[in-house]
């Protein structure tokens, strides 16, 4: 099945600094979602986008429908030790019932 | 309190055996999907549902088989013809008002030995 290009793929990071991940793929989406999951839990949804060029915060997490509607990007400020986690993008094509994943970027934070 | 449950969240069983996962939200929702995923993988899609009596296969539904009796349950079984079904199992759900937005359960670990 089709998967989004997410990146980077893992990323090691000190305590309060600001992080950014992103997601793209060839092909147009309506929806982008970003969520996050801790070690042997379920994803929890983090962030949803509906509309180009959307940017939307939750807290210290911000993220960005791109205008193309072919990216989204997601900024974390002042990471915390509980940001630890693999965050997952997530996009809706018009017409289907599935979402499509990116494949995850694994997030370490050093106290 | 609302929100989708799987059990259990530990499953072990013997190679050759059938294994049924639980799935169930309280959500209203209608739609119903089950994905697996492997260390270091993405979720990939098994089966999904968008509405009671009806379900269609994802992208590796080889093995696996579902039905959807009730609105708020989506069981999974792992039948012995899935050649590697060791992985951890998640459901989700989606309802028509939170358009393409999933929510997904706490997941199950099966281990087949």
């Amino acid at each position: 099945g089709q998967q989004l290009n997410q990146s980077p793929q893992s990323m090691f990071i000190q305590e309060g600094e600001d992080v950014s991940m992103n997601c793209t793929s060839s092909s147009i989406f309506n929806t982008w979602l970003w969520y996050k999951q801790d070690p042997g839990e379920g994803p929890v949804l983090l962030i949803a986008l509906y509309k180009a060029g959307e940017l939307t915060s939750n807290g210290r997490l911000t993220a960005q429908f791109g205008i193309t509607r072919k990216d989204s990007f997601l900024n974390i400020s002042a990471s915390i030790p509980s940001d630890v986690g693999i965050y997952f993008c997530a996009g809706h094509q018009g017409g289907s019932e599935k979402l499509v994943f990116g494949k995850g970027t694994k997030l370490t934070v050093n106290p | 309190d609302g929100g989708i449950t799987q059990s259990p969240k530990y499953l072990f069983r013997k190679e050759g055996q059938n294994v049924t996962l639980s799935c169930e939200q309280n959500l209203n929702h209608d739609a119903m999907y089950w994905y697996r995923q492997d260390p270091g993988q993405g979720l990939r899609l098994i089966y999904y549902s968008q509405i009671v009596n009806d379900f269609q296969k994802g992208d590796i539904a080889e093995g696996y088989s579902v039905s959807r009796e009730k609105k708020e349950s989506f069981p999974l079984t792992v039948t012995s013809a899935q050649k590697n079904p060791t992985a951890f199992y998640l459901c989700a759900s989606r309802g028509t008002l939170t358009t393409d937005t999933q929510y997904f359960g706490p997941g199950t670990r099966l281990t087949v030995l």
